[in-house]
């Protein structure tokens, strides 16, 4: 399973765009990159999945270079409620990938 | 509201209780996991059942013993657990454990153990 790292926390104020990037050097041709968002206490949901160039969806984007050895997921103008812990999931299928520490994002007024 | 419904959503239990939580998923899934999350730890996964039967467990102690008697259930018997076992467990549901193509895991809300 590839081992994923990511910053251990970000700050981020209000309306401000947030970058959050995971490099993942022993990515396989199979695998997929996901990103989940927790709340303390809650169970973690799915932001964003891609396998390589660009996705975006109506709360994200993620992109992935061409070497795909690292990933970056996009919040645009987070807001108070954007603050959680996110983590980036490298794996062939959902039941294939491994959860790290995961980025804790705290939104600031 | 994810699919994934846990119950309780608190339990507490004294090292000698017998207690079980409980996870349904009303997605049509056919794999289902247990994951552990202890204070300011990441998820562990514990366990995962495809089509009903066990294809993994990642040496967890055997006074936890999961349980899933068909593809929309899945239980997790406690017996004799110690306080370092107090956590977070959180069940979730994917159409697949296995194969390519990526997918999403759903998780329940999670039920909070204390073990005293």
């Amino acid at each position: 399973l590839a081992k994923t790292t990511q910053p251990i926390s970000m700050d981020s104020y209000e309306g401000q765009e947030v970058n959050i990037t995971c490099s993942h050097n022993n990515i396989a041709t199979n695998d997929y990159i996901t990103w989940y968002q927790q709340f303390p206490s809650q169970g973690p949901r799915f932001i964003i999945q891609g396998y390589k160039t660009k996705v975006t969806n109506e709360v994200a984007s993620l992109f992935i270079p061409a070497d795909r050895k690292s990933s970056t997921l996009s919040l645009p103008r987070v807001s108070l409620s954007d603050t959680a812990v996110y983590y980036c999931l490298v794996g062939g299928n959902a039941g294939k990938s491994t959860f790290g520490d995961g980025t804790t994002l705290t939104v600031k007024p | 509201e994810t699919g994934v419904t846990q119950t309780p959503r608190h339990l507490v239990m004294g090292m000698t209780n017998k207690k079980s939580l409980k996870c349904e998923q009303h997605l049509g899934h056919n794999a289902m996991y247990w994951y552990k999350q202890s204070a300011k730890k990441p998820l562990e996964l514990m366990f995962v059942y495809s089509l009903e039967e066990r294809v993994e467990n990642n040496s967890v102690p055997s006074r936890f013993s999961p349980e899933c008697p068909n593809s929309s259930h899945l239980f997790l018997h406690l017996h004799t657990l110690q306080p370092e076992d107090s956590a977070l467990y959180l069940c979730a549901s994917s159409q697949s454990s296995s194969g390519t193509g990526g997918g999403e895991l759903f998780f329940g809300e999670g039920s909070r153990l204390t073990v005293l």
